[in-house]
Parts: C-alpha cells; sequence; structure tokens
C-alpha cells in the first residue's frame, strides 16, 4: 500500500463512451501525475500537477482531459477514445524538497478500448 | 522522448545469484531512481541516486552511477524468488515545483526456484 489509490482497476469502454479515471492519495504531497504504460513502450508522463495547477501537458490528445480539483484528488476524463488507448493508467504523488523527491505510484487502472 | 535505455531488457537467474541490471541515459540528471513493477501493477520506489553520487546501497541492493558515461546499474544480491519483477530507471527532473521521470524500457527479471 503506497497511499495512492486508483478506481477502477479495471475498465472495458468503447470508443464512443465517456469515463473517468480517479486517483486519491492520502500523503500529503504537492505534486501529483498520470503516466501511461503501453505494451513495448517506455512509461510516458501524460500530466503534472503541482498545487492543483496544471504544469505540464506533455502533447496528450484532447481526447484524454485531466482535472485536479484539490491537492489530493485527480481525475483523467476519457471520450472517444482509440483503441491503441488501451493500456495502463498509473496515477503517482510526490512531495518535491530540494531537488530530491520520489515518486508513490497507485497501481493503475487497466484500460481496454474495444 | 525515450531517456533511458536498459539492459538487458530479459534476465533469468537460479535463485541465490547476483542479478546486475544496466541503465544507460542520454542527457545531464539531477537524480537517477530505480524503481520496481511486479506484473500489471504500480512502480514501487527503491532507490535514489544523486549525480554527485557514485554508489548507494541498501539491503540488498547496489547501484552505481557513473556520469562520466552517463550509465548506472542495479545489482541484487542473494535473489529470492520474490525479486521476480521488471525493474526501471528513471532520471528525473525538478521542474515547476514538480517532477518529471523519464523512464526506461525496463528489465524483466525472472528468479528461477
Amino acid at each position: 500500500e503506497t497511499g495512492v489509490t486508483q478506481t477502477p482497476r479495471h475498465l472495458v469502454m468503447g470508443m464512443t463512451n465517456k469515463k473517468s479515471l480517479k486517483c486519491e492519495q492520502h500523503l500529503g504531497h504537492n505534486a501529483m501525475y498520470w503516466y501511461k504504460q503501453s505494451a513495448k513502450k517506455p512509461l510516458e508522463l501524460m500530466f503534472v500537477y503541482n498545487f492543483k495547477e496544471q504544469t505540464e501537458n506533455n502533447s496528450v490528445p484532447s481526447r484524454f482531459s485531466p482535472e485536479c480539483p484539490n491537492s489530493s484528488h485527480l481525475f483523467l476524463h476519457l471520450h472517444t477514445l482509440q483503441p491503441e488507448d488501451s493500456a495502463l493508467y498509473l496515477c503517482a504523488s510526490s512531495q518535491v524538497s530540494g531537488s530530491v523527491a520520489r515518486c508513490y505510484f497507485g497501481p493503475g487502472t487497466r484500460l481496454t478500448v474495444t | 522522448s525515450q531517456q533511458g535505455e536498459e539492459d538487458p531488457q530479459a534476465l533469468s537467474i537460479q535463485e541465490g545469484e547476483n542479478a546486475t541490471m544496466n541503465c544507460s541515459y542520454k542527457t545531464s540528471i539531477n537524480n537517477l531512481q530505480w524503481y520496481r513493477q511486479n506484473s500489471g501493477r504500480g512502480l514501487v520506489h527503491l532507490i535514489l541516486i544523486r549525480s554527485n553520487e557514485r554508489e548507494k546501497h541498501s539491503g540488498r541492493l547496489r547501484v552505481t552511477l557513473d556520469t562520466s558515461k552517463k550509465s548506472s546499474s542495479l545489482l541484487i544480491t542473494a535473489s529470492r524468488a520474490a525479486d521476480t519483477a521488471s525493474y526501471f530507471c528513471a532520471t528525473d527532473f525538478i521542474i515547476q515545483g514538480a517532477q518529471k521521470l523519464v523512464f526506461g524500457q525496463g528489465t524483466r527479471l525472472t528468479i528461477n526456484p
């Protein structure tokens, strides 16, 4: 248990559906992240939030829409996805102290787009 | 763009043997971190080594860093079946108060009982 929870753990959706992934961290961290892990590709950083403010959007298509209502919660809203968006979506949080930080990851949501 | 490359991509050894995984990266770094991932699960932080450090130990883990060669290695001594997992190196950058990790492809380690 890392202190970062994600729901749902598994999600199957059609290309016309709208769904949301939820992440919650119980660690009091200032920053939260969405990462994508596809088969045969390195983990890719998607979005970065620092104290609810988005500081990075790593050229992610607009069919992925993040929301950070407060520093403990992070959502990823999904709509009109493509089959190639099937992947493991990982949420993470960290507390940056000077130049050092370690990331705490949630268990991930396994997304399948049909 | 991909920052790190890990070598080997897969490693299979007998329980009790040592496992060594290597990581190379392309740009200057702030710190380098190693993470572990059990199949289809989240990542767990193992160890962080700063750019001005050359070696670090944590239990059965030993990490080295050679900034002149832009490479790092992770050694797991006296391996156990429970060490079976994927291992990733990641370079980190602190930007606007948040941390950006750039991961390698990972090494899939299998420990045979």
